[in-house]
């Protein structure tokens, strides 16, 4: 068991850029979640897998952000045409079938100039 | 818009006293409550979790629930400098499948040797 990991850890890139983040969670853990956190705030929910299939996405991810989970394991989100806005700590969780419990990743640090 | 609310602080303890925590949240139907820990650029880290109405101890880590309230708390006892951080209390959503997690913006505690 290795933890929730992801990559980059840090992206700097200027306006108007597309950014992808992958997130590879713990092994056999079929949940996996986006969140987004600001300076001050805690996270705030994106969306959410379960195996394969994209089960919710928060009202925050407009329609310049997009998740994938193509085979049900590792999880991408894209950024397209990012703004200043989007500067934030991009955090992948996951959890197991029937399991409560969300073991976060270390995050990817977002900031664009 | 479900809301979980924390005093901001910064919450100041001498080392070896007890810290105390609060939160309060909207759903009233909600089930499931996280207490995370959250060191200055890192990820959350799972601290506590609780159920069912009434007291749950772990270690120096008490949490404490009463839904009649729509209260949750975090006791840590004997304090030390290591425990500085910022506290994230989470609620799991209670409608729908999507297990997602609803946020507080997170107590900073400082614990002075």
């Amino acid at each position: 068991d290795t933890g929730v990991s992801q990559d980059p850890r840090h992206k700097i890139t200027k306006r108007g850029q597309n950014v992808t983040f992958r997130c590879d969670p713990i092994s056999e853990h079929n949940r996996l979640y986006w969140y987004r956190q600001t300076l001050g705030q805690g996270p705030e929910f994106l969306t959410y897998f379960q195996n394969e299939a994209q089960l919710e996405k928060s009202r925050l991810l407009s329609d310049r952000f997009s998740a994938e989970r193509p085979k049900g394991s590792f999880s991408t989100l894209e950024i397209q045409r990012t703004e200043q806005g989007d500067s934030a700590m991009y955090l992948c969780a996951s959890s197991p079938e029937g399991g409560n419990i969300q073991y976060f990743g270390a995050g990817t640090r977002l900031s664009v100039l | 818009q479900k809301e979980v609310e924390q005093n901001s602080g910064p919450l100041s303890v001498p080392e070896g006293a007890i810290a105390s925590l609060n939160c309060t949240y909207s759903d009233r139907g909600s089930q499931s409550f996280f207490w995370y820990r959250q060191y200055s650029g890192k990820s959350p880290e799972l601290i506590m979790f609780i159920y069912s109405n009434g007291d749950k101890e772990d270690g120096r880590f008490t949490a404490q629930l009463n839904k009649a309230s729509q209260y949750v708390s975090l006791l840590i006892r004997d304090s030390q400098p290591s425990d500085s951080a910022t506290y994230l209390c989470a609620v799991m959503d209670s409608g729908g499948s999507n297990y997602k997690l609803t946020f507080g913006k997170g107590t900073l505690l400082t614990v002075n040797p």
